[in-house]
């Protein structure tokens, strides 16, 4: 079954504690990118990945970090989390950019606190 | 900046209605635009791309139309049905973000039976 899963589905953790929010798509895909979504702001792009070893800032990046050393794989890394990250994360991935539909993880729930 | 709305007011319409919803945006006009479904706590899921070359788009129950002149999009959902009750996001290629994809804030639409 062609997906994108994301690990894990739910965390509540401390000011300062680095974590790491796995995505992993089974599609081949090229484009690969990460959102939060928050009441009031809609989905906002932190980082995305046009291929390995390729990526770039979207709108919101600060605060985290991003690595696509497989083309699978495109972790989410908070090196010292803060309350203001405290938000619902989405990846997804597309075959090659925005012409092509995005394929969405089911999303992961982090509370920071 | 690269706006692009959606009324964030719900829209409550009663089964078999059609259900109309608007995405507007500001700027520069993009080549396409994509709509997407979110249930609550679940990732988007793709529904419709329309070029800007295509005035009208048709999938089953959904029509989308796009009017570079208006700036706009309408998504139509004809004889709904309360299983058709979701937020509804219109995305747009990011014009200096890889062709990304920028999100509206979605419009949550209500189908009562």
């Amino acid at each position: 079954e062609a997906q994108v899963t994301q690990n894990p589905r739910y965390l509540i953790t401390v000011t300062g504690k680095k974590l790491t929010v796995t995505c992993s798509q089974n599609m081949n895909h090229e484009y690969m990118s990460w959102y939060r979504q928050d009441p009031g702001l809609g989905l906002r792009q932190i980082y995305y990945s046009m291929n390995v070893e390729v990526t770039d800032k979207g709108d919101v990046p600060e605060g985290y970090k991003v690595s696509r050393k497989e083309k699978r794989n495109f972790p989410l890394i908070l090196e010292s989390p803060s309350p203001n990250q405290t938000s619902l994360y989405f990846c997804a991935s597309s075959l090659q950019g925005g012409l092509y539909e995005q394929y969405f993880g089911p999303g992961t729930r982090l509370t920071v606190t | 900046s690269q706006k692009i709305e959606q009324n964030s007011e719900a829209l409550n319409i009663q089964e078999g209605k059609t259900a109309t919803l608007t995405c507007n945006y500001t700027n520069y006009s993009p080549a396409y635009l994509q709509w997407y479904r979110q249930d609550p706590g679940r990732g988007p899921v793709f529904l419709l791309l329309i070029r800007e070359n295509e005035k009208e788009k048709r999938k089953e129950r959904l029509k989308v139309t796009f009017d570079t002149t208006l700036k706009q999009s309408l998504f139509h959902i004809t004889a709904s049905q309360p299983a058709d009750s979701a937020t509804y996001l219109c995305a747009r290629p990011s014009r200096n973000a890889g062709n990304m994809l920028t999100f509206g804030g979605g419009t949550r639409l209500m189908v009562k039976p």
